[in-house]
């Protein structure tokens, strides 16, 4: 039973342009989500969050939305820069953060020069 | 300030045998989480220490157990390995028994022949 998804496998951008990955989830007690980004041989590292009580977190280059009632989240990057090439991962926690990270599968994003 | 560090990197072994893992989180973090990670499963959840006492556990058999000392380093062992346990493990660490801001180390890549 995955309680996050990612059904983007991959997703190829030209630079410049914007990337959206998405994120769907099934748990209703979920209340925070992060998103993670990794690249080869290095773990993942911390991107942006979101609380429920928020639908948009902006930070920089990146946007975290967040539609409760779709149970829907995406990462908006712009504009796309070709270092932003890894695979994006879609966490969710409930408790505000106090119960354990479950992730969503991962997209792989490429920005193409 | 130095990052989130494991050892080894890399581990090959035989099916049957077992495994410690390593982990030393960020200077004052008090909070260990272990993950696995698979193709086919992505970042799943083995279990966290917080204090030196287990916090939260993942849905995964008895062979998976864990440990933290009280300098908040942290051990994962795996016994009677299996083919599917071949993985990358990753440990993360945070200040405060929160998911907000998980610090993750590169990985140690264990490979069961």
């Amino acid at each position: 039973d995955q309680q996050v998804k990612q059904n983007s496998p991959s997703l190829s951008v030209q630079e410049g342009r914007i990337s959206i990955l998405n994120c769907d989830y099934t748990n209703s007690m979920f209340d925070y989500f992060l998103w993670y980004k990794k690249y080869p041989a290095e773990g993942p590292t911390f991107l942006i969050s979101i609380s429920s009580i928020k639908d948009k977190n902006e930070d920089g280059r990146f946007t975290v939305f967040l539609n409760k009632s779709a149970k829907h989240l995406s990462l908006h990057i712009v504009p796309s820069q070709p270092g932003d090439s890894a695979v994006y991962f879609c966490a969710a926690s409930a408790q505000s953060g106090n119960t354990p990270l479950v992730f969503g599968k991962g997209t792989r994003l490429s920005v193409i020069a | 300030k130095a990052g989130v560090t494991q050892t080894p990197r890399y581990l090959i072994k035989t099916r049957g045998q077992q495994v410690t893992l390593s982990c030393s989180p960020i200077s004052g973090h008090r909070s260990v989480s272990w993950y696995q990670q698979t193709p086919g499963q992505g970042l799943q959840f083995l279990f966290e220490y917080f204090s030196e006492t287990q916090r939260n556990k993942g849905n995964f058999p008895g062979r998976f157990s864990g440990r933290q000392f009280s300098n908040s380093r942290s051990e994962m062992n795996v016994s009677t390995l299996e083919l599917g346990d071949s993985a990358l493990y990753l440990c993360a660490s945070s200040l405060e028994a929160w998911v907000g801001e998980q610090y993750f180390g590169p990985g140690t890549r264990l490979t069961v022949t």
